[in-house]
């Protein structure tokens, strides 16, 4: 199985400051159709996930601009440009080039 | 717009089958997509545990394809998972996804006697 790595465990942040969030995976996460499956997504409490990008950097819909993720092969990152207090909860990374799909571990963002 | 929404039974005994239906709206299971089972158990993380393609071919969690069975019905718009031999280790919030691009509210099942 591929193994996702996410860090910080925990992100203190102070609204309207930066945010990024690391992920890393055991292996390439580029498929042999030539897409790399990394999705992102945010979980708020008592709310089921939503997903914020998919294949590395796609926004999904009504996903606010200061959000923004970035990588390749195993190495990826999303960022918040400025924190506001909406943004609090756990954010996953997921894997999709290879089953069985695999989550990160969360990274809990809360606010200072 | 697309709507998902899981029910059955919130508490299971151990060792009996755990069944739940995802019912879809707003877009045919038939036409597209990957439909799949996620769980949370309480206070961690997120687990895939298997998915259904548009043409019904299944994929599943090596650590739980033993006892999982995913399946679509097609003419009721739905997708059902079954999970065998449940224990306290199968008590989570199970969500059913399209794509994990749409997500079900969830619905918590307790495993206990």
């Amino acid at each position: 199985d591929v193994v996702m790595t996410q860090s910080p465990l925990s992100l203190p942040v102070t609204l309207g400051q930066p945010a990024s969030i690391s992920c890393r995976s055991s292996q390439s996460l580029v498929h042999s159709d030539g897409h790399t499956y990394l999705n992102w997504f945010h979980q708020r409490p008592g709310q089921s996930p939503r997903r914020l990008f998919y294949k590395v950097s796609n926004r999904d819909s009504g996903v606010p601009d200061r959000f923004s993720a970035s990588g390749s092969g195993t190495d990826f990152t999303l960022k918040i440009s400025w924190v506001e207090a909406e943004d609090v909860g756990v954010y996953y990374c997921m894997q999709g080039a290879h089953w069985p799909l695999t989550f990160g571990g969360g990274t809990k963002v809360e606010i200072k | 717009q697309v709507q998902l929404q899981e029910s059955g039974p919130g508490l299971v005994k151990p060792s009996e089958t755990l069944s739940l239906t995802c019912t879809v709206s707003g877009y045919s299971i038939s036409s597209g997509y990957y439909w799949g089972w996620m769980r949370q158990p309480p206070g961690k993380g997120l687990e895939w545990i298997g998915s259904i393609y548009h043409s019904g071919s299944t994929y599943y969690n090596p650590s739980l394809k033993s006892r999982v069975t995913i399946s679509a019905d097609t003419s009721k718009n739905e997708f059902s998972l079954k999970l065998s031999s449940v224990t306290a280790a199968d008590t989570a919030v199970y969500y059913c996804t399209r794509d994990q691009g749409y997500w079900g509210q969830g619905t918590l099942v307790t495993v206990s006697s």
